[in-house]
């Protein structure tokens, strides 16, 4: 079936970085581009960027613009997203969100990762 | 670009119905039919309910409809059920190539 499944919690240190991973199976991965979303705790959801997995290209919220990365690796069918400069403000849970093909909304979530930043 | 306007919350009894408005502006809401709704229960991944401001994806009940006027879109349940108790959030496709989320609205069944 359909699934992105993400890599694990984090616990970082304010001005460190964070790596996150979201897998994709069950179709085909450089065909639907991808989009991060974040909610801190108790918030909504708030837009990141996105990437598309087949030239790699991105785009990314201004908000976020220099301290984030999205990339992906097409041989495991994966992207990442990199957070720079971490602060406590970034505590949040981040999930990735598939676009649709046909329909042009996030029809496919991934679990949703964790981070924490705490000194 | 600020995030779409949403009330805090809404209650509705079983059976009744009830409607969750999302105001943008001309640049997002207004310009573009690409609003969708999610569903978001506790500890849990948002789940797509309408997409392109009126449609179902395959399995959502059709107690969901979407709707759209100007720069306001609109979420209505009918035949509220215990299990419609989540929050739930508007997005929209902006005029900067962007995606944004409204603020989300708490649904409690009575």
């Amino acid at each position: 079936q359909v699934q992105l499944v993400q890599s694990g919690a984090e616990v970082k240190k304010p001005g460190a970085s964070v790596k996150v991973s979201c897998k994709a199976s069950g179709y085909t991965f450089t065909s639907y581009y991808m989009h991060w979303v974040r909610q801190a705790p108790g918030q909504g959801l708030e837009w990141m960027g996105i990437i598309n997995p087949s030239g790699g290209s991105t785009s990314y919220a201004q908000k976020f613009q220099g301290r984030v990365t999205m990339t992906r690796d097409t041989s495991t069918s994966t992207v990442y997203m990199e957070l720079s400069s971490l602060r406590s403000e970034d505590t949040a849970v981040y999930y990735c969100a598939r676009l649709g093909l046909v329909v042009n909304a996030f029809d496919i979530w991934g679990q949703g990762t964790m981070v924490t930043v705490s000194s | 670009q600020s995030a779409l306007t949403q009330p805090a919350s809404v209650s509705g009894s079983p059976g009744q119905s009830i409607t969750i408005s999302c105001t943008g502006t001309s640049s997002d809401v207004g310009g573009y039919n690409y609003v969708s709704w999610y569903q978001q229960h506790p500890g849990k991944a948002p789940k797509l309910m309408i997409y392109e401001v009126s449609n179902r994806p395959s399995g959502v009940p059709d107690r969901f409809s979407g709707s759209k006027s100007g720069n306001t879109a609109s979420l209505t349940i009918s035949g509220l059920q215990a299990e419609d108790e989540a929050d739930y959030y508007c997005s929209s496709y902006t005029s900067s190539s962007t995606w944004v989320f409204g603020g989300g609205t708490k649904l409690t069944v009575l």
